[in-house]
Parts: structure tokens; sequence; C-alpha cells
């Protein structure tokens, strides 16, 4: 099984829907990060969790919210949904004990798209 | 602003010739480096990291770090079709995140 899963793999929806990604680690890590990618940008940070009851906003966050129900799930929400949050959109994890070095693990992305 | 800078390409190599790919960073504290391959569609996937100047090799690639110029490079030896990807650039910059540069397109011409 894949250490960092992601849920829906893929997910059209309308503009001003609700939308949420979730995302599962098996890796036991503490840090979990959630990132979107368009065409020409490279991958941007959305927000960013290093505990359960640590939540940090990355250089994108609005229109966006997060939730870490566990150390091993970390949920992103679209309260309402706009045509310019189409991209695909990444998981990733981190350990703390790592931390000079900060290797991310990405899970599989999640390709949304909003019409 | 900590930021990576990397040739978005498509950087076209023959097969079996290497592939330089480089990537510039505006800061001079950064910590380490990582570069990451991701093909269409798929996620990224880490296959360097390097945090002391110098080279270092792992089979086919090898990442050179010059802190000074605050520049990062990986080589591709004996490139092969498989290795037609975007390769990223990331970097620590010691504020408990990573910053991507954009990436850089590999083609590799049978």
């Amino acid at each position: 099984d894949a250490d960092v899963t992601q849920t829906p793999r893929n997910r059209i929806t309308k503009t001003g829907k609700r939308i949420m990604l979730e995302c599962s680690q098996t890796k036991g890590h503490d840090r979990m990060y959630w990132y979107r990618q368009d065409p020409g940008l490279g991958l941007r940070l959305i927000y960013y969790s290093f505990d359960v009851k640590d939540i940090n906003k990355g250089e994108i966050s609005d229109g966006y919210s997060v939730s870490r129900q566990a150390q091993a799930k970390f949920s992103l929400s679209l309260e309402s949904a706009i045509p310019n949050q189409t991209a695909l959109y990444f998981c990733a994890t981190s350990d703390r004990s790592g931390s000079r070095y900060n290797e991310q693990f990405f899970g599989p992305g999640t390709r949304l798209t909003v019409l | 602003q900590k930021e990576v800078e990397q040739n978005s390409g498509p950087l076209s190599v023959p097969e079996g010739a290497i592939a330089s790919l480089n990537c510039t960073y505006s800061d001079r504290g950064s910590q380490s480096f990582f570069w990451y391959r991701q093909y269409s569609g798929k996620s990224p996937e880490l296959i360097m990291f390097i945090y002391s100047n110098g080279d270092k090799e792992d089979g086919r690639f090898t990442a050179q770090l010059n802190k000074a110029s605050q520049y990062v490079s990986l080589l591709i030896r004996d490139s092969q079709p498989s290795d037609s990807a975007t390769y990223l650039c990331a970097v620590y910059f010691g504020n408990e995140k990573l910053t991507f540069g954009t990436g850089t397109r590999l083609t590799i011409i049978p």
C-alpha cells in the first residue's frame, strides 16, 4: 500500500461548491503539507502542519482551509470553489527527526477541475 | 523573499549524453538542496539531496553544490529515454519549508 494516499484522485465540480480533499499517511511523520501545481508556476505551498495542534498558512492560503484530524490525516477544503482553483493538488509529509534535510514525500495527487 | 530559479526548458539531450540541469537560489544561508523528478501527471519523487559544497554521486546522477555562487546542479550521465521528465529543484532556507523552482523539462532523444 502507498505510504501517502489522497482521495479523490480526480474531481470535477462547479463554481460555488464546497470541496474536501483528503490525505492520509502511514509513514508516521509529524509534518504534512498541501501544495497546488499549475503549469509554469511550479509547486506552491497552501498550508502546512507540524502536528495536530499546529497549522500554518503557506504562500497561497486564500480561499482554502485545512483540518488536521489526526497525526496521519490532513484535509484541504475549498469552501466555495472558483475556476482559478483548477489545478493539481499534492499532499506531502516529512519527518521532524530529519528536519535539516527536510525531505518530503508526496502523495499521488488530486486533479481538481472547477467549471 | 526566498527564491529558486530554474530554466524551464525544454532541454533536449541525445540518448547516452550527459544532461546538465541548473538551479540558482537567493539566500546564501540556505542549508539543504533537493532534486525531484516528476513525470507528467505524476507526483514528484526525490532523486538526490545535497547539503555540503562539492559533488555527490548516486549511480548515474551527480549533484553539484556551490554555496558561494548560490548554485546547485544535477548531472545525468548516460541519459536514457526514461529520464525524460520535469526536474524540480527545491531549497530548504531554514524557515521550516521547502521552496521549489518551477522545474526544467528534460527530453532525451533516442
